[in-house]
């Protein structure tokens, strides 16, 4: 069982806006700027999108973004794509040096 | 441009001992910005962070993994090392081995390697 908690999966047409959560606890997520979000194809290694809960490294395109409201945190894909079809999984420093990870979240579009 | 890669055997035996290598070309080991880190993915799961390293050799471990890794730096050969002890079918996974941000309070690995998979087998 993860230490952070996502939906299985979600779904969304294309042009359309879809939100992942990720719940932690007041150590976690909930703590200062901890957490971060991946996206992961199929077979290849993870891609950082997001990073201290809201920034979004250099390439990133803007239509992902994050927000944070008490334990859990949210990625936001606007104007989807099918190219957005992927997992994702957050994670959070949790403290004491330890990094934890959801267990991912499937998009789909549709 | 940074690049990491994984190196070592892909088949392992239970209760034998997992080891991998980290190669780092595109920039120093030994730079004050990063840590490195190992993190593994079973076959259809989430991702696990393992532990990761300093260039000093300061070293942050799983809790839950913590008894049996050891990770390690050679900064003369620009790469890091994963140690995994008694390995059963559960270690079976792939490796990945990510540079860590080591000042963003969130720990972003925003860099990864390919990923290697280990299998525990006889």
């Amino acid at each position: 069982q993860s230490a952070l908690t996502q939906p299985p999966s979600v779904s969304g047409s294309p042009g359309q806006s879809v939100t992942i959560s990720c719940t932690g606890t007041s150590s976690d997520v909930g703590g200062r700027n901890y957490v971060s979000w991946y996206q992961q194809y199929p077979g290849k290694a993870p891609k950082l999108m997001i990073y201290e809960v809201t920034k979004r490294p250099s390439g990133v395109p803007g239509r992902f973004s994050g927000s944070k409201s008490g334990n859990t945190a949210s990625l936001t894909v606007s104007g989807l794509q099918a190219e957005d079809e992927a997992d994702y999984y957050c994670s959070s420093y949790a403290g004491n040096s330890n990094l934890v990870f959801g267990g991912g979240t499937k998009l789909t579009v549709l | 441009q940074l690049q990491l890669q994984e190196s070592g055997p892909r088949l392992v035996k239970p209760s034998e001992t997992l080891s991998l290598t980290c190669s780092v070309s595109g920039d120093s080991i030994s730079t004050s910005s990063y840590y490195w880190g190992w993190l593994r993915q079973p076959p259809g799961k989430g991702l696990e962070w393992i532990g990761t390293i300093y260039y000093s050799g300061n070293t942050y471990y799983n809790p839950s993994l913590k008894s049996r890794v050891t990770v390690s730096v050679d900064t003369s050969k620009n790469h890091f090392s994963l140690r995994l002890t008694s390995v059963t079918a559960a270690d079976t996974a792939v490796y990945y081995c990510a540079r860590v941000n080591k000042y963003s309070s969130s720990w972003p690995c925003d860099h990864w390697g390919q990923g290697a998979l280990v299998t525990v087998s006889s």
